[in-house]
């Protein structure tokens, strides 16, 4: 079974340019989540979808950051324009909730953003 | 207040010796499932453990072990026989229902294994 999958890796672009990030989920998995992580900081919710909805979008900085989850399956998330205080690590994570599973999240390896 | 505490940035352990990675957690959800991640250098973030709240036995998984106190509302991880490839950082997660299933990450511990 193939985890999820994230690209690009690395990206260095520089301030006020537009990046954006794309993720695969697990086969299956029926909820994304979008975590951005700074440099010795737990993981924080940038967004949730269930299928294609957003279900949990508090936490985005709607004003420079969206999302999309077009059928729900792979989604993009996209910074324009991106502010020195963007650069870290953007994670993805993909889950399924059923009686069987304990629900946990499966992370992809990461984005690793840094803005100059 | 913070819904998952991790109060050790940084611990050291000798090889082969046994550590207790520390975490707490606030909810008053009577439903609620505890995680333990590992992160490596490389970036990606590996499920270890889990712990259901309604759980009655600690969980275990081969050298991974849940101290699961629920009235004291921690949930401990304990690595034993560590091994150089236990370094890493280590988060303690929680997933709530009642805010919709969303996950709770604590600021982590960095472990570190001494040869």
């Amino acid at each position: 079974e193939a985890g999820v999958v994230q690209s690009p890796r690395y990206k260095i672009i520089e301030k006020k340019q537009p990046v954006a990030f794309w993720c695969n989920p697990i086969s299956g998995h029926n909820t994304l989540y979008w975590y951005l992580q700074n440099l010795g900081q737990g993981p924080e919710l940038l967004i949730r979808y269930e299928n294609e909805e957003a279900v949990d979008d508090s936490q985005l900085p709607k004003d420079r950051f969206s999302a999309e989850r077009l059928k729900g399956v792979d989604s993009t998330l996209k910074i324009q324009p991106a502010e020195l205080g963007d650069s870290a690590v953007y994670l993805c994570a993909s889950s399924v909730h059923s009686g069987a599973n304990t629900g946990e999240l499966f992370f992809g390896e990461g984005s690793r953003l840094t803005v100059l | 207040a913070q819904k998952i505490t991790q109060t050790q940035p940084g611990m050291f352990v000798q090889e082969k010796e046994a550590v207790t990675l520390d975490c707490t957690y606030d909810t008053s959800d009577p439903s609620y499932g505890l995680f333990w991640y590992k992160q490596p250098s490389s970036g990606e973030m590996i499920f270890l453990i889990y712990q259901g709240s309604y759980d009655q036995q600690n969980a275990t998984e081969g050298r991974y072990s849940l101290n699961f106190q629920k009235a004291r509302k921690s949930a401990n991880l304990v690595i034993s026989a560590s091994q150089l490839g236990d370094s890493a950082m280590y988060f303690c997660a929680m997933r709530e229902p009642y805010t919709g299933n969303q996950f709770y990450f604590g600021t982590g511990t960095s472990l570190t294994v001494i040869p």
